[in-house]
């Protein structure tokens, strides 16, 4: 099974800095199978990139992924009080699906 | 509009049964595959199970497997879950949410607690 190690645990920034997170899978994965989702206190995750860099429908751009093999970002651009939330990567292989551990956005 | 709607979650013993169901809308259902994800109080994510379009394959974590089962009624654009010998440690909110682009969640519902205690 396809480990995924984020970091890091905690970002803290102000409005307008950027922000990277980091999502390191314990073997190579294909970028088509790589998302990442972005979940707020009390509500369900959301999609906001998938194919490693495809933004989802109604994802701003200030969002963006990258990466390939075992390492691969997220990038907010211009952070916005709104997005104070946790971030998952998450991976599909062999009829498994594994998320990472998270990490908290704080602005 | 795409909605995904839980429900069935509650308070169980250990050992008991529960069924949890997820109503949909706004989407061909019978199009899409469907996941089970859950989350521990104050924990990450973990998915749970897969069932394909036409029921015809279904997957499970290794955490479940042959505790829970999956299940879907296409005519009723329903997704089940049906949890045998439940433990303290499937205590999560539990999650529906549709197969995206055939590896992805999206979108998913708001989610159903589930709570394993004496």
């Amino acid at each position: 099974e396809i480990v995924l190690t984020q970091s890091p645990g905690t970002l803290s920034l102000s409005p307008g800095e950027r922000a990277t997170l980091s999502c390191r899978a314990s073997q190579s994965v294909s970028s088509t199978y790589l998302a990442w989702y972005q979940q707020k206190p009390g509500q369900a995750p959301r999609l906001l990139i998938y194919g490693a860099s495809t933004r989802a429908t109604g994802i701003p751009d200030r969002f963006s992924g990258s990466g390939s093999g075992t390492d691969f970002t997220l990038t907010i651009s211009r952070l916005e009080p709104e997005d104070s939330a946790v971030y998952y990567c998450q991976q599909y292989g062999n009829f498994k699906w594994t998320f990472g551990q998270g990490t908290k956005v704080e602005i | 509009q795409l909605q995904v709607v839980e429900s069935g979650g509650g308070v169980v013993q250990p050992g008991r049964s529960l069924t949890l169901s997820c109503a949909t809308s706004g989407f061909t259902f019978s199009s899409y595959g469907m996941h089970w994800v859950r989350q521990a109080p104050g924990k990450g994510l973990e998915w749970v199970s897969i069932i394909w379009y036409d029921g015809t394959s279904k997957y499970y974590a290794d955490s479940v497997k042959g505790r829970f089962t999956i299940s879907r009624d296409n005519s009723k654009n329903t997704l089940y879950l049906q949890m045998n010998s439940l433990r303290v440690e499937d205590t999560a909110v539990y999650y529906c949410a549709r197969s995206y682009e055939g590896n992805f969640f999206d979108p998913w519902g708001q989610g159903t607690l589930v709570t394993v205690s004496s």
